[in-house]
């Protein structure tokens, strides 16, 4: 059975802390990771992963992914309030199925 | 338009009542996925269109539930008899699939409620 499995499920911290998210997958057929942050309603895309050791940047916000250990990291540094929000992390399969975890509540103190 | 569009934005229904959300896909967009979350809860994948291929049903959650997607774009998703344990907001989301850049692009949500 496929499994996504996101820790830690929520995080407080202070404005200007690093946070570190964590997803580990077990998946068949797969083809890369998609990282999305939702604030509201629908969730907006952050990263998508496809070879393992290649960090994506974007700003404060990194990710990595290790294909070997079926595992990836969002890193956050320097975090603002406005990134509040939940953190979901997605396996995309051959097929084109997308399977999300159940994502990591984060919440920045000011 | 420019992006997944969603109706209605919001539905309030009585338990026993059907149901039938709206999403419209991105034009050429060929997969299309509703998914369901519960509050404060992760998304959960219920149905996946790709192109002219049968869908895959696998996450539907019970036989209530049911989709159709008409002439490769709009898709309607079905609840008939709805349970309280049915509200939820319900997503859907559109890529180029296929083989292609697998970034999915979502709707707004209709948030339904089932009283």
């Amino acid at each position: 059975e496929d499994k996504v499995v996101q820790s830690p499920l929520s995080l407080v911290v202070h404005e200007g802390d690093t946070v570190t998210l964590n997803c580990s997958y077990e998946v068949t057929n797969f083809r890369s990771l998609l990282w999305y942050k939702q604030e509201k309603k629908a969730p907006t895309f952050l990263f998508m992963l496809t070879s393992s050791g290649i960090e994506k940047k974007s700003g404060r916000l990194s990710s990595i992914l290790d294909k070997k250990e079926l595992f990836s990291i969002l890193n956050i540094t320097a975090t603002q309030t406005g990134d509040s929000a939940v953190y979901l992390c997605a396996p995309y399969q051959r097929d084109d199925k997308i399977i999300f975890g159940k994502g990591t509540r984060l919440h920045i103190l000011p | 338009g420019a992006g997944v569009s969603q109706s209605p934005s919001n539905k309030v229904t009585e338990k026993g009542k059907d149901v039938e959300l709206r999403c419209d896909p991105i034009s050429g967009h060929t997969a299309l996925y509703w998914y369901r979350q519960s509050l404060g809860q992760g998304l959960e994948f219920l149905i996946y269109f790709q192109g002219n291929s049968a869908p895959d049903k696998s996450g539907l959650p019970s036989d209530r539930f049911s989709a159709e997607r008409t002439g490769g774009s709009v898709s309607t998703l079905t609840i008939q008899r709805t349970q309280q344990e049915d509200s939820a907001v319900y997503l859907c989301a559109s890529s180029f699939g296929g083989g292609g850049a697998g970034t999915q692009y979502f709707g707004p949500g209709t948030r339904l409620t089932v009283l």
